[in-house]
């Protein structure tokens, strides 16, 4: 299976601001995708990233708040713009590889808005 | 709209008490259930795809079984480093996401 990597693993923003995650994979990969977990909630996919097409964004996400880029076929980043105490969450990144569209998970990035 | 429910949202078992995981879906067409194991302040840990009713799948002390409505995790001597969240996923035919369950949080005491 594919290792992925994810950075920050954490970090503490302030109200308003924005941060951007990393997602890299060892190997190239077609599709990536980013969830979020909310505190004591499951998995909710955000959105779908192609490399070299729009990402695809799932209902209730939108690209302002949410843009993502995809520029190569080992890379990813998700970007929280504009944030609040609400979009306090872990932030994962999966790849679709190996058997069946099963797809692996990245060690997420636990975000904290004041 | 694809749905999954997992029950029960805890359990809690003594070292080598063996126990079931529920997971109920709803989806116009199964392409593949998927479960993972989830340890605190770490990304899901991929451990079974299911693709179709009667398939079974195993691995050390965990087997994991499909209907058409619901699949189970079956947990058989649990130790206390099975301690965890366990998710289950559905995947759609024609999708890619996955739309998950809310988890079961599984605590073995030694």
């Amino acid at each position: 299976s594919a290792v992925i990597s994810q950075k920050p693993s954490r970090d503490i923003c302030q109200r308003g601001t924005s941060l951007t995650i990393q997602c890299q994979v060892d190997s190239q990969v077609t599709m990536m995708f980013w969830y979020r977990q909310q505190p004591g909630q499951s998995l909710t996919l955000i959105a779908t990233a192609n490399q070299g097409s729009e990402a695809t964004y799932e209902s209730g996400f939108v690209i302002d708040k949410f843009p993502i880029s995809r520029p190569n076929l080992t890379f990813s980043t998700l970007t929280v713009s504009n944030m609040s105490p609400e979009d306090s969450s872990i932030y994962l990144c999966s790849v679709d590889g190996g058997p069946a569209d099963t797809q692996y998970f990245g060690p997420g990035t636990r975000l904290t808005v004041l | 709209e694809d749905q999954v429910t997992q029950s029960p949202e805890a359990l809690r078992l003594q070292e080598g008490e063996s126990s079931s995981l529920n997971c109920s879906y709803t989806v116009s067409g199964l392409r593949g259930l998927f479960w993972y194991r989830q340890d605190p302040g770490k990304g899901p840990e991929f451990l079974f795809t299911l693709y179709s009713a009667g398939e079974e799948k195993e691995k050390e002390r965990l087997k994991a079984t499909l209907t058409k409505k619901e699949s189970f995790l079956h947990i058989t001597a649990p130790k206390p480093e099975d301690s965890a969240t366990y998710l289950c996923a559905v995947q759609d035919q024609g999708a890619q996401k996955l739309v998950f369950g809310q988890g079961t949080r599984l605590t073995i005491n030694p």
